[in-house]
């Protein structure tokens, strides 16, 4: 079976930079995305990570440890705009992704 | 980027009537669809993926009689709930992939959110 952990909720100020951890374990194991869901909309692919380290797109970054079974989403210069849910999900061998239960980011001025 | 529609978006219906929910892609071919529900601030579970042309793959513990899916093109593929009942309110997205794309670069649908009276 797969199994994701993430935290339910962060809060933190705009301007900030604020990192969502997400553990998992899994059997077979290709790769970590994130998906950033603002309420009520469709998830929109932020990043992936196949490999260790850190990958840099903008203000977003996305960090993989496959030893530890470990990855991050981190934020930077945090804006209103970034408050919305942010889910990790593996990719199996067969070409499919499972969830995280994802994490509530509040951005508060 | 790549496009994908859902129609109804909102659906409000009495229990025990049949939804119809469709999902295109509008600028790909997409050969598999992926069908999630989302509970209020939960996760995607996946319910079912779908190939063109052949019979849809259910997940453990949905109800492929209650949940009917067709993907009769490479454009379009549909859900209906058939019977819907109160806890079948949800949101349902679908999500698209073309053929040999890695699953990463699925393409999610806006969602249609039912509400079963």
């Amino acid at each position: 079976g797969q199994s994701l952990e993430q935290p339910s909720e962060v809060t933190a100020v705009e301007g900030a930079i604020v990192q969502i951890n997400c553990t998992y374990q899994t059997s077979g194991f290709y790769g970590l995305s994130w998906y950033q869901q603002h309420d009520g909309g469709a998830p929109t692919f932020l990043s992936y990570n196949a490999l260790d380290g850190l990958e840099e797109t903008g203000r977003f970054s996305s960090f993989l440890s496959r030893s530890d079974s470990y990855g991050y989403l981190l934020l930077q210069e945090l804006q209103m705009k970034d408050s919305a849910s942010y889910f990790c999900a593996v990719k199996n061998a067969g070409n499919m992704l499972t969830f995280g239960g994802g994490t509530r980011l509040m951005v508060k001025p | 980027g790549a496009v994908v529609s859902q129609h109804p978006s909102w659906v409000i219906c009495k229990s025990g009537t049949s939804v119809k929910i469709e999902c295109r892609s509008l600028d790909f071919q997409a050969t598999t669809m992926f069908w999630y529900r989302q509970f209020p601030k939960q996760s995607l579970m996946l319910m079912a993926t779908s190939n063109e042309g052949s019979k849809a793959t259910y997940e453990q513990g949905v109800e492929k009689d209650k949940f009917l899916i067709n993907h009769a093109s490479l454009t379009l593929s549909t859900l209906t709930v058939t019977s819907a009942h109160p806890e079948d309110s949800s949101f349902y997205i679908c999500s698209a992939r073309a053929r040999g794309r890695a699953a990463e670069t699925q393409y999610f649908g806006p969602g249609t959110r039912l509400l079963v009276l």
